[in-house]
């Protein structure tokens, strides 16, 4: 089975600093696509950024980007130039194959202060 | 953008009561499902839906629960007597043949 691990419960980050969140995951798959989500105090769930296995390349979405390390099972996300509406839940999440259900680890709070 | 709707936002009943939380996925999409999030913890995946079936569920998913897509809009969830460990936020989310699954906003369950 697969697992997600954010070891990071709570964090906090000046504006207009930079900050990365931690995930590692556990998985005997080839084909699988990661995401981190962010969940906002209204609770939607926001997708940030997706990463395909069998890309090297590392995603950016803007003031957003990964750290893909297949090798080690680490998907870490980087937040340049953070913003107060950056403040949210980051979840990250696994998805086996193209076509199945997501597998969220628990989160991390992130906190921007001013 | 297209979004998922959920109703209702919120939804308070007593234990043993059945309960129907509705959610009407995009339009084009094709593959449906329901994730819950007790407060404080981790979302979860209960069920995802194909082409009129069920295609994968969770252990959570039990004979308490069952989904329908009674009129090719809407796609429901029913907890037939719920209990109090139900109290949750459900979340529906649906996507095309594409990757990126849309989450709707989400309906809190209240279970007294």
């Amino acid at each position: 089975a697969q697992t997600v691990t954010q070891s990071q419960p709570e964090m906090s980050v000046q504006e207009a600093e930079t900050v990365t969140l931690s995930c590692t995951y556990d998985t005997s798959e080839n084909n699988y696509y990661l995401f981190w989500y962010k969940q906002p105090p209204s609770r939607q769930m926001i997708l940030v950024i997706r990463q395909e296995a069998y890309k090297q390349q590392n995603a950016t979405e803007n003031r957003f980007s990964v750290n893909f390390q297949k090798a080690a099972k680490s998907f870490s996300l980087k937040i340049s130039d953070s913003q107060l509406g950056d403040t949210a839940m980051y979840f990250c999440a696994f998805m086996k194959g193209s076509q199945g259900n997501l597998i969220f680890g628990k989160g991390t709070k992130l906190s921007v202060k001013p | 953008e297209p979004e998922v709707t959920q109703t209702p936002s919120h939804q308070v009943t007593q234990m043993g009561q059945e309960v129907i939380l509705r959610c009407v996925p995009i339009s084009n999409h094709l593959y449906f499902y329901w994730y819950r999030q007790i407060l404080g913890q981790k979302v979860e995946f209960l069920v995802s839906f194909y082409n009129n079936e069920i295609s994968e569920k969770s252990e959570i998913f039990d004979d308490q629960f069952s989904v329908e897509r009674p009129d090719g809009s809407n796609f429901t969830l029913k907890i037939r007597s719920t209990k109090l460990e139900d109290s949750a936020m459900y979340f529906c989310a649906s996507r095309e043949d594409k990757i990126k699954q849309y989450f709707g906003p989400g309906t809190r369950l209240t279970v007294l």
